[in-house]
């Protein structure tokens, strides 16, 4: 039931982009994306629900492709505060279980 | 305004002993949830309350996990006969309402180790 993402780590130069994946075997009802910073707590980037928009926070994008089960996390021009581990958490079910099951989480690094 | 917020901070238990963990949520937030990080690992789904309700305990490892919720606020999680396996950090969150739109506002958690 947990949701896979890929991949498990990246390394960027400071203005480079990357994605992020977090696939589910399950009918998906909501993807929440969440970074953590090194011991700090996770805290919110976006939400994407059935049926809705791409959304966008600051150089931050994601989609979410219900056929697919899927939702990708864009890092347009990435800056040295991205980094972290990025988590998807994913409401599963066609009238959503709300509750999330986190995937693994990405470890981003960005270098200068 | 306040946080989440999660005490104590660090809990250093010895195998067997009985350990509490607190939360206490975002006031008027409805629903908390109940998160543990083991070492470089995801939040495993522990429980959530909506109120005072539990509709979901699925996460709990082993009945010697519980957990309470009282005047739709604070939330105690409780680990008896504690075992080395149970370190880790315990999470929590709490959002305005269950699921959906929702997000969640965590708290910065309680590592707890068993030795």
């Amino acid at each position: 039931q947990q949701p896979v993402q890929s991949p498990q780590a990246v390394i960027l130069r400071e203005g480079e982009d990357a994605v992020i994946n977090c696939s589910s075997s399950k009918a998906l009802y909501s993807v929440h994306w969440y970074r953590q910073k090194h011991g700090e707590a996770p805290v919110f980037l976006m939400i994407l629900l059935k049926g809705g928009e791409q959304m966008r926070h600051e150089k931050i994008s994601a989609s979410f492709n219900e056929k697919k089960q899927q939702s990708s996390l864009y890092l347009t021009a990435s800056q040295l505060s991205y980094s972290g581990t990025y988590f998807c958490g994913t409401e599963m079910g066609i009238q959503g279980a709300q509750k999330l099951v986190f995937g693994q989480g990405t470890r981003l690094t960005i270098n200068p | 305004g306040a946080g989440v917020s999660q005490s104590p901070s660090n809990k250093v238990t010895e195998k067997g002993k009985d350990v509490e963990l607190r939360c206490d949520p975002i006031s008027g937030h409805t629903a908390l949830y109940w998160y543990r990080q083991s070492l470089g690992q995801g939040l495993e789904f522990l429980i959530y309350f909506q109120g005072n309700s539990a509709p979901d305990k699925s996460g709990l490892p082993s009945d010697r996990f519980s957990a309470e919720r009282t005047g739709g606020s604070v939330s105690t999680l409780t680990i008896q006969r504690t075992q080395q396996e149970d370190s880790a950090v315990y999470l929590c969150a709490s959002s305005l309402r269950p699921g959906g739109p929702y997000e969640q506002y965590f708290g910065p958690g309680t590592r707890l180790t068993v030795t």
